[in-house]
Parts: C-alpha cells; structure tokens; sequence
C-alpha cells in the first residue's frame, strides 16, 4: 500500500464550481503537507502548504489537514479555466524534511 | 532571477546508451533532488542531496548515478539506458531552513525517450 493514496480523478466541473481535492496517508509522522500544481509539460509549483493540523487559507484555496483521520484536502472556490491542471499532494516528516513522498495527482478540468 | 534549469528539455536515447541530465540552480539551496513522472504515478524520488559533497538514494535509484560538486549543480547520470527509463525526470531544489524547507522549485523538465 502506498503512504500516500490521492483520488485520482479526472475530475470536470462547470465555471464557478467548489472543487475539493483529497488525499489520504498512513505515515503519522509527515507534519507539512504540500500542494503542488503542475500545468501540462511544466514542472510542479509549489500552490500552498500546511504545517500540522488545521486549515490554511489564501485567496480561492483552502488547504485542510485532519492528522486524526490521516486525511488533507485542497478545495477551490469558484473555479476558473486558468485552474485546469493536475494537482499533486505532498508530504514530509520533521525528521527528514526534504524527503516529499507525492501522491499520484488528479487532474482538474474547469470548464467555461 | 533563473531558478532551477535543466537541460536538455527532449532527448531520444538507444537502449545502452548513457547520457547525463543537467539541473543547476542559482538560489544557494543546499537541497537537491531528482524525480522521475511516468503517467499516473506521480513523482518518484531517485536521489537527493543535502548538500555539496552529500547524495543519497530515493525511492527508485537503480540505474542511476549523481553527484554533487558545487552547490549549483547536481547532475543525473544514466549509466545504461533502458527503455523503463523512458519518462519525464524533474530537478527540484529547496532551502533546508525552517518553513521554507517545504518549498520546492522544480525545473521546467526533461522527457526522456529510450528506444
């Protein structure tokens, strides 16, 4: 079994919807957990990233951790075209934090 | 104001073949690592670096050799191409100090073809 499981998608939703991306792990010791979003033949970049539990917010991004459940969650509030691409989880512990295990990503198509 | 540059972007190699990868970034990272992208399985870490001198192996390092002289540089070495290889390798590079350890700038990619 993976450390890092990711839904994996596609997923397609109109102009203006909530999009909520997940991923689940089973490594109790990753402590920041990273979204990157990756736009088709471009390398990953770095969208938001939590340290522990709790939600982060900037802009139209959420990022959620829930340590308890082993489960983090990415939601986008009104959606545009511009946010069409694949969307990757990553995570790493304190102990060797430069280690990121990612997860298989899910790629978001926002529809005019 | 480049960040992390690899070169080539394409290349088309014969089975047995080696070739090198090169990543150089211009912002004092200490931290370096190579991952590979095949198609629905994310990114895979082959090896890292924690800096000049220091290089260990990732999740899937067999069939490949680094190094790492200077800060700058850390290049991928195929030793002898296997069409397994055929994917899209990326060269990341982060700062090790405090938060900003967790921010990752990866390069633009290389797609690599082995026939």
């Amino acid at each position: 079994q993976k450390e890092v499981e990711q839904d994996p998608g596609p997923l397609s939703v109109p102009e203006g919807a909530i999009v909520s991306l997940n991923c689940t792990y089973s490594n109790s010791a990753f402590q920041y957990f990273m979204w990157y979003r990756q736009y088709s033949r471009k390398g990953p970049e770095l969208l938001m990233y939590t340290y522990s539990s709790g939600n982060k917010e900037d802009g139209r991004f959420t990022a959620q951790v829930d340590k308890s459940s082993k489960y983090i969650s990415l939601f986008i509030r009104d959606s545009q075209p511009s946010d069409s691409a694949t969307y990757l989880c990553a995570m790493s512990s304190n102990t060797n934090a430069g280690k990121s295990t990612f997860g298989d990503g899910t790629t978001l198509t926002v529809k005019p | 104001n480049a960040g992390v540059t690899q070169t080539p972007k394409f290349q088309v190699l014969k089975t047995g073949q080696s070739m090198t990868l090169q990543c150089a970034q211009d912002m004092n990272h200490e931290y370096m690592s190579w991952y590979r992208q095949d198609p629905g399985m994310g990114l895979r870490l082959i090896h890292y670096s924690v800096g000049a001198g220091i290089t260990d192996q990732g999740e899937v390092p067999n069939g490949y050799n680094v190094s790492r002289s200077t800060t700058e540089d850390f290049p991928l070495r195929l030793l002898s191409a296997a069409p397994s290889q055929t994917s899209v390798y990326f060269c990341a590079s982060r700062s090790t100090v405090g938060a900003l350890g967790t921010e990752a700038f990866f390069g633009q990619g290389t797609r690599l073809t082995v026939v």
